[in-house]
């Protein structure tokens, strides 16, 4: 039982160059999330998804895609990577647990955008 | 407009005392907290929730207290060991069907030996 993985763990982007990130959890959880860590900014949700083939927006979703084709999956895509976008970026996903969406994170991919 | 603040960006205790995290938020309609605690290169990992219909709860060294009519929660460490240096965070959320948590800032603990 993997948990929630990440792919990949570092990537270094030049300004203008697309990537897709790759969330993927064994433990059958309904919901998904995207999130960014900067410093001084906590964790904010770029986009979520509560099932198979939905998503929705966070608070920072410009620049931003995903898609949840598979139940397991969630990808987050830049269509064009930007300096601002250099961030740490993590996966999380999560169950209805009585009155709580308890989230379990992936380990993070720390993207550099030059 | 952030809805869930820590306002101390840091925080170092002896090895053996009490650690106090404070947390406080904006909006009434939060009715779900959590902790989480976050080592370098690693995701955040759960540590322990509350509702709001609860004032306190405790699981082993670890107890969160939420006081509605402040606005405040806070999460006591006692006693504190090395291994709790990290960064913790707050999140609070809505139970009706909004799926989403808020995160704030984190404080950084830092246990002393």
């Amino acid at each position: 039982n993997a948990g929630v993985t990440q792919t990949p763990k570092f990537r270094v982007l030049k300004t203008g160059q697309s990537m897709t990130l790759l969330c993927a959890q064994d433990m059958n959880h309904e919901y998904m999330y995207w999130y960014r860590q900067d410093p001084g900014m906590g964790l904010r949700l770029i986009h979520y998804s509560v099932g198979e083939g939905t998503t929705a927006k966070g608070e920072v979703p410009d620049g931003y895609n995903v898609s949840r084709l598979k139940k397991q999956n969630f990808l987050l895509g830049l269509e064009s990577a930007a300096p601002s976008q250099t961030s740490v970026y993590f996966c999380a996903s999560s169950y209805r647990k009585g009155l709580s969406y308890e989230q379990y994170f992936g380990p993070g991919t720390r993207l550099t955008v030059t | 407009d952030q809805q869930v603040k820590q306002n101390s960006p840091s925080l170092s205790v002896q090895e053996g005392r009490i650690s106090i995290l404070n947390c406080d938020y904006t909006n009434s309609m939060f009715d779900y907290f959590l902790w989480y605690k976050k080592y370098p290169a690693e995701g955040p990992t759960f540590l322990i929730s509350i509702s709001s219909i609860k004032d306190k709860n405790e699981d082993g060294r670890f107890t969160v207290f939420l006081n509605k009519s402040a606005k405040h929660l806070s999460l006591h460490i006692v006693p504190s060991q090395p291994g709790d240096s990290a960064v913790y965070f707050c999140a609070a959320s809505w139970t009706s069907g909004t799926y989403k948590y808020i995160f704030g800032t984190g404080t950084r603990l830092k246990v002393l030996a």
